[in-house]
Formats: C-alpha cells, sequence, structure tokens
C-alpha cells in the first residue's frame, strides 16, 4: 500500500458528460501528479501541484482540469468526454516540489475511466 | 519533445534466465533516472532513483546501472522467477517532469 488513494476505482459514463477524479496524497506530501495511461501507451504526465499551486503541465488537454485543495487532496475534472478519453488515470505523491529529482513517487492504484 | 525509449516492449522468459532491458533518453540536462515494476492491476512501485553517472543500485536480485553522458540506463534481473512478471518503467527526470518510457512487459514461465 502507498498511501496514496484515489477515488473511484472504476468510472463509466458517457460521452459529453463531466467526471471528477479525487486523490489523497501520503501524508505528509506535498506535491501531486497527475498521469493518463492509454491503451498501448505509457504514462503521460498531465499536471503537477505543489502545495496548492500549480507547479508543471504536460499535455493536459484544455477540457480537463484539476487543483489542489488545502488539505492536499487533488481533484481532476475531466469534461465535454470522448471515447479517447477512455484510460487508467492515476495520481502520484511526493514530498517535495520537484518530485522524482532526488526522490521516487508514490502511485495510488488508479482510477479507470471508460467512456462509452 | 523529451523521448524516453525502452528496449525491448516485451520478453517471455524461462524461470531461472537472467535478463536484462534498456532505457535510453536524451543526455542533456539530466537530473536522475527512474526506475519501476508495475504488476498488472497495481499500482507502478519505486524500484531505484539513480542521479549520477556510473551510478549502480541493486535490490535482491534485480540491479541497474547509468551511463548519463550517453544516455542510457540498464535493468537487471539475475535468475528471473514467475513473480518477476511485471511491466518495467523508466522515467526521466527533465525541467521539473517525471517522463515515462512505454515500459518492457516481461513474462517468466514456470
Amino acid at each position: 500500500d502507498s498511501g496514496v488513494t484515489q477515488t473511484p476505482k472504476h468510472l463509466i459514463t458517457a460521452t459529453g458528460q463531466r467526471v471528477t477524479l479525487r486523490c489523497s496524497p501520503r501524508s505528509g506530501d506535498l506535491s501531486v501528479y497527475w498521469y493518463q495511461q492509454s491503451l498501448d501507451q505509457g504514462l503521460q504526465f498531465l499536471i503537477q501541484y505543489y502545495n496548492g499551486e500549480e507547479r508543471a503541465k504536460g499535455n493536459i488537454l484544455e477540457r480537463f482540469s484539476a487543483q489542489q485543495f488545502p488539505d492536499l487532496h487533488s481533484e481532476l475534472n475531466l469534461s465535454s468526454l470522448e471515447l479517447g478519453d477512455s484510460a487508467l488515470y492515476f495520481c502520484a505523491s511526493s514530498v517535495e516540489g520537484r518530485g522524482g529529482r532526488t526522490g521516487e513517487l508514490f502511485f495510488g492504484e488508479g482510477s479507470r475511466l471508460t467512456v462509452l | 519533445i523529451l523521448n524516453v525509449e525502452q528496449s525491448p516492449q516485451s520478453l517471455h522468459v524461462q524461470e531461472g534466465d537472467s535478463t536484462n532491458f534498456t532505457c535510453s533518453f536524451p543526455s542533456s540536462n539530466f537530473y536522475a533516472l527512474h526506475w519501476y515494476r508495475w504488476e498488472t492491476a497495481k499500482s507502478p512501485e519505486a524500484l531505484f532513483v539513480m542521479t549520477l553517472n556510473g551510478d549502480e543500485k541493486k535490490k535482491g536480485r534485480i540491479s541497474a546501472t547509468l551511463n548519463t553522458k550517453e544516455g542510457y540506463s540498464y535493468l537487471y534481473i539475475k535468475g528471473s522467477q514467475p513473480e518477476d512478471s511485471a511491466t518495467y518503467l523508466c522515467a526521466l527526470y527533465n525541467t521539473d517532469k517525471l517522463i515515462f518510457g512505454t515500459g518492457t512487459r516481461l513474462q517468466v514461465f514456470p
């Protein structure tokens, strides 16, 4: 158990809908990262928050947004969903702001989104 | 676009065989190279984080080396066991992002 909690584990929805994925980082970790893993693709970096502020951005679509709350949990909002958004969405956390520069990331078990 | 490439894409070996995978990355602006082990239906777990050229790390039967000048890292598994079956991911830390390769899927047959 990595200590990172993601909900829901599975989600099935229709095209055009909006969903929210939630992540609680490990106790004491200030950074939260969101990754997307689509079929036959690697983990694609979406966005990172550190202590409530956006820190780094990857190839995140404009239809997607995220935030980190004062209690450090984070939410990833996906709107106007398309079939191609079906993927496994991972959250990870680290203590430091530049997570990965010296230390590992701790991953949750992912939220599997299916868009029909 | 930063490219982290892993080879082979998949590997099937017999129990007891030793095996190795490669991770290639751009050598400029190097900060750190990670290896993660990802079992089906679980979350990726860190094996090693390496930051210095020539780094060698070991955990049980698994070890890794790093060459930052030529931009590659090797992961070795000695005496593979069925429980080593997983996807092995490498990731490069660069400009505030941890960029993952597509992984090497290892299956070890008893």
